[in-house]
This record gives C-alpha cells, sequence and structure tokens, in this order.
C-alpha cells in the first residue's frame, strides 16, 4: 500500500551510531505500530502510539508520533548488530483493522 | 509467539492445487487477519475476521477464501493455487477491541511456493 512510506528504504550505519526511521501518511492515523522483521521470521510488534504527540522507549529505540498523527519517527540510539532487519510501521486509518495498512520498509543493516 | 501460531510453515504444491493455510490462536481474540507479503508490495491484508463465521475481504482477496468455525482457528485456503500466489502468509491477531495498547501480534509466516 502507498498509504504509508517510510524512508530511508534501506540504511546502513556503523554500530554504536544514531539513527531514524521515519513514517508518514497523508491520513490521520488511529493507530501508528512498529514492528521488527528478521529475513525469513514473522514480525515482532516493538511498540504501538494512538495519541497525539506521545512517546515510547524500548531499551534503546524510542518512538513518537507527531501532534496531527500523520507521521512517527523510530530512533535507536548506539546501534547494535542486533538491531539489524527490517522496520515495518503498520497503521489503522479505518475501523476494525480492515483498514490496517504497512508501510514498505527500511532494511538497516549494523556494520561491526 | 503470544499464543498465535501458523501451519505449515514451509508448502510447495502444485500449479492449480488446494492448498489450506492454518491460523491457531489459544487467546480467544475476535479479530483475526490473513496478509501476503511480496518485495515491492510489503504486507497487503486478504482477508479477515470480526467472529466465528463472520469474515470480510480485504485487499488482495481474488483468490483466496476463508473459514472460521472455531474462534481459535481462521483458515485461509486457495482454491486452485496459481504462480502468483507465491509469497509469505502472515496471520495476525488484534488484542482487544477498542481503546487501550490492544496492538497486533502476528503469527511466524508460511512460505508458500507454487511451481
Amino acid at each position: 500500500s502507498q498509504e504509508l512510506e517510510q524512508s530511508p528504504q534501506s540504511l546502513i550505519v556503523q554500530e554504536g551510531k544514531n539513527l531514524t526511521i521515519n513514517c508518514t501518511s497523508s491520513k490521520t492515523l488511529y493507530g501508528l505500530y512498529w514492528y521488527k522483521q528478521k529475513y525469513g521470521e514473522g514480525l515482532i510488534f516493538l511498540m504501538m502510539l494512538q495519541k497525539g504527540g506521545e512517546e515510547k522507549s524500548h531499551e534503546k529505540i524510542t518512538a513518537k508520533l507527531d501532534e496531527k498523527k500523520q507521521q512517527s519517527s523510530l530512533h535507536i540510539t548506539a546501534s547494535q548488530p542486533s538491531h539489524a532487519g527490517i522496520y515495518l510501521c503498520g497503521a489503522d486509518i479505518g475501523n476494525y483493522g480492515q483498514n490496517f495498512v504497512f508501510g514498505p520498509g527500511t532494511r538497516l543493516s549494523v556494520l561491526p | 509467539d503470544a499464543g498465535i501460531t501458523q501451519s505449515p510453515r514451509h508448502k510447495v504444491t502444485e500449479t492449480g492445487t488446494p492448498v489450506t493455510l492454518r491460523c491457531h490462536q489459544t487467546e480467544n481474540h475476535r479479530y483475526m487477519y490473513w496478509y501476503r507479503q511480496d518485495p515491492g508490495h510489503g504486507l497487503r491484508l486478504i482477508h479477515y475476521s470480526y467472529g466465528v463465521k463472520d469474515t470480510d475481504k480485504g485487499e488482495v482477496s481474488d483468490g483466496y477464501s476463508v473459514s472460521r468455525s472455531k474462534t481459535e482457528d481462521f483458515l485461509l485456503t486457495l482454491e486452485s493455487a496459481t504462480s502468483s500466489q507465491t509469497s509469505v502468509y502472515f496471520c495476525a491477531i488484534r488484542k482487544g477491541a477498542s481503546g487501550g495498547d490492544y496492538g497486533y501480534t502476528f503469527g511466524s509466516g508460511t512460505r508458500l511456493t507454487v511451481v
């Protein structure tokens, strides 16, 4: 779906560096989800944001949802090789999940 | 993960054969979903269910049917598999119905190859 866009498409960073992944929508998001996926595996839920201006953190990963609820950023501090994978944002743009869409994903590589 | 399992994990089938994928949950959640994941398209919704015998189509439902005769099981059937249905299929459950930090949980996926 093109309803959610992510940038960058891919990212290669040196271990220890900080990085940010963005997810944007032209529509108001009822819920914004961040997932991580390793090749050949399922999606791992990272966090969910619902309220404008909300910010959540889990270990070294922080996600924010802007006030208009149309853009979210995922920030990783002091990246590690274990952070490598594909990061996907997903969002409810309607009710009851029938309009849950995903962004195309951002492929992150962390060089040791 | 979180009480959701998919079977089989891998399958190779021939064009024209019927295939059924199973999603099983142990947490009694009302909403269940089937997605397919393809390079260049990301994750796309095939069908979803909002209760026993209550299902509806998603974005890419052509060629697929689903059934939910029990809360815990959501089956995805390819009536006559085609090569374009080669993909990785994910099942998901939605925890909760309104408000709160309900979240979606995904299964580990089924890699289907149609030859």
